[in-house]
């Protein structure tokens, strides 16, 4: 099967320090990740997407220089929530959508275990 | 841009039949996803559709009709283990873009 892992699991901060994020598709090779965020109760909202060796795209309304998405391999993607407040706790998702080399079609998209963040 | 709706919530009783019905209007249409999700998790997969008519997979189906804009999820035999939200999500390109989600109780 195809496994997603983020890491960490769950982060507690003081507001104003910088949080990295990782997500790591473990037994195939991610062409596009994309991040999500979800506040309690409420569905997931995309973020961005992101694309391995070239610059993400975000959503309306999230802003780039606060949420950095690098996408170095094709296994790997970080977000990094900036200068975090309060108000970016949040759970925070990642998805992997697989390339057709690596036998998955091209609509699955495998989606990680999630990180929660809880900024004070 | 893009808008889906799908009830808040519903409540059903074990062993019982539930559908959970998804609405949505979008350009680019490129398929239409059912996840399952519990509390604190992550979403996990259970169907996906992007032609007309019925997936059926084990104890849930999923039905779509792109010229109405409709899809919902069918789930039998219900178990106190299926209460959890179940997200409908529409594919636009590559990225998914989810509805609020319906939180589905299970009760004996």
């Amino acid at each position: 099967g195809a496994v997603v892992s983020q890491h960490p699991s769950w982060v507690i901060c003081k507001s104003g320090t910088s949080v990295k994020i990782e997500c790591r598709s473990l037994d195939f090779q991610a062409t596009t990740m994309f991040w999500y965020r979800q506040f309690p109760k409420q569905s997931l909202m995309l973020m961005a997407t992101s694309n391995e060796g070239s610059k993400a795209t975000y959503e309306q309304g999230v802003e780039k220089d606060k949420f950095l998405i690098n996408h170095a391999s094709l296994t790997l993607s970080t977000l990094t929530v900036t200068s975090a407040h309060p108000e970016d706790s949040s759970f925070y998702i990642c998805s992997a959508r697989a390339g057709e080399a690596s036998g998955f079609t091209s609509n699955e998209q495998f989606f990680g275990p999630g990180t929660r963040l809880t900024v004070l | 841009g893009q808008n889906i709706d799908q009830p808040t919530e519903m409540t059903a009783t074990e062993g019982a039949i539930v559908q959970i019905n998804c609405t949505y209007q979008t350009s680019g249409f490129n398929g239409l996803f059912w996840y399952q999700q519990h509390a604190g998790e992550a979403p996990t997969f259970l169907s996906y559709n992007v032609l007309d008519g019925l997936e059926e997979k084990g104890r849930f189906s999923s039905f779509l009709s792109r010229s109405k804009g409709y899809s919902y999820l069918l789930l039998k035999e219900l178990q106190m283990k299926d209460s959890a939200s179940y997200l409908c999500a529409v594919r636009r390109r590559r990225a998914l873009t989810f509805g609020s989600g319906t939180r589905l109780q299970v009760q004996p």
